[in-house]
């Protein structure tokens, strides 16, 4: 059964400055990975997703993960933070073979809060 | 404008009772899923339908039933056999049960008192 650690319960950056919070998997073959954001009472959205081709993923609001097949991480990044950007966030990972396909293959971290301070 | 709809937002719940929460979507998304998130524990999957009078039990499928009815329309109830009920419940969608990007609503509140 594949899995998703988030490390850090919590991530503190200012306003500015770089962020990455951090996404390691272990899955049965090559994965499909995501991330997500929540806003407070809010539902998910997506953020952006490594499926195959370049290690480095742009998505939505200017961030972007990297995929290490080797160090089984796909971190995700941001080169200035903005206070708008502090929500909870979640990596997810689904084996690329999986024969039910879709979301019932999709397993979640725990969420990381980023909290970005002016 | 084309969504997920979630509702009610929140809901209280005496304890035995049963109670429906309802999601519809007009992406016209042939998958639903259905999902709980409690505090540090991340999302877990209950239970997800890819086509209309079809659906499969997730990882926490107990005390939990659904219907899909209507490929627009997928309601979750939560009966008094659900042993710890309180938790937020999120509704999904994709279009066809691919790879990953869900379309989630904006998620129901229940308290059990």
């Amino acid at each position: 059964a594949q899995s998703v650690a988030q490390p850090e319960d919590q991530v503190n950056v200012a306003e500015g400055n770089p962020l990455t919070v951090k996404c390691t998997y272990s899955v049965s073959g090559n994965p499909y990975l995501f991330w997500y954001v929540q806003y407070p009472n809010r539902g998910l959205q997506f953020l952006l997703k490594y499926i195959t081709g370049d290690n480095l993923v742009k998505g939505s609001y200017g961030f972007e993960a990297e995929f290490n097949k080797s160090q089984t991480s796909f971190h995700l990044k941001k080169p200035s933070a903005l206070v708008s950007d502090s929500a909870l966030y979640f990596c997810a990972v689904s084996p690329v073979m999986y024969s039910g396909g879709g979301a019932d293959g999709l397993t979640f971290g725990k969420g990381t809060h980023l909290i970005i301070q002016p | 404008d084309g969504g997920i709809t979630q509702s009610p937002k929140y809901l209280f719940r005496k304890e035995g009772q049963n109670v429906t929460l309802s999601c519809e979507q007009n992406l016209n998304h042939d998958a639903m899923y259905w999902y709980r998130q409690d505090p540090g524990q991340g999302l877990r999957l209950i239970y997800y339908s890819q086509i209309v009078n079809d659906f499969q039990k997730g990882d926490i499928a107990e005390g939990y039933s659904v219907s899909r009815e209507k490929k627009e329309s997928f309601p979750l109830t939560v009966t008094s056999a659900q042993k710890n009920p309180t938790a937020f419940y999120l509704c999904a969608s994709s279009m066809d049960g691919g790879p990953g990007e869900l379309f989630f609503g904006e998620g129901s509140r229940l308290t059990v008192l």
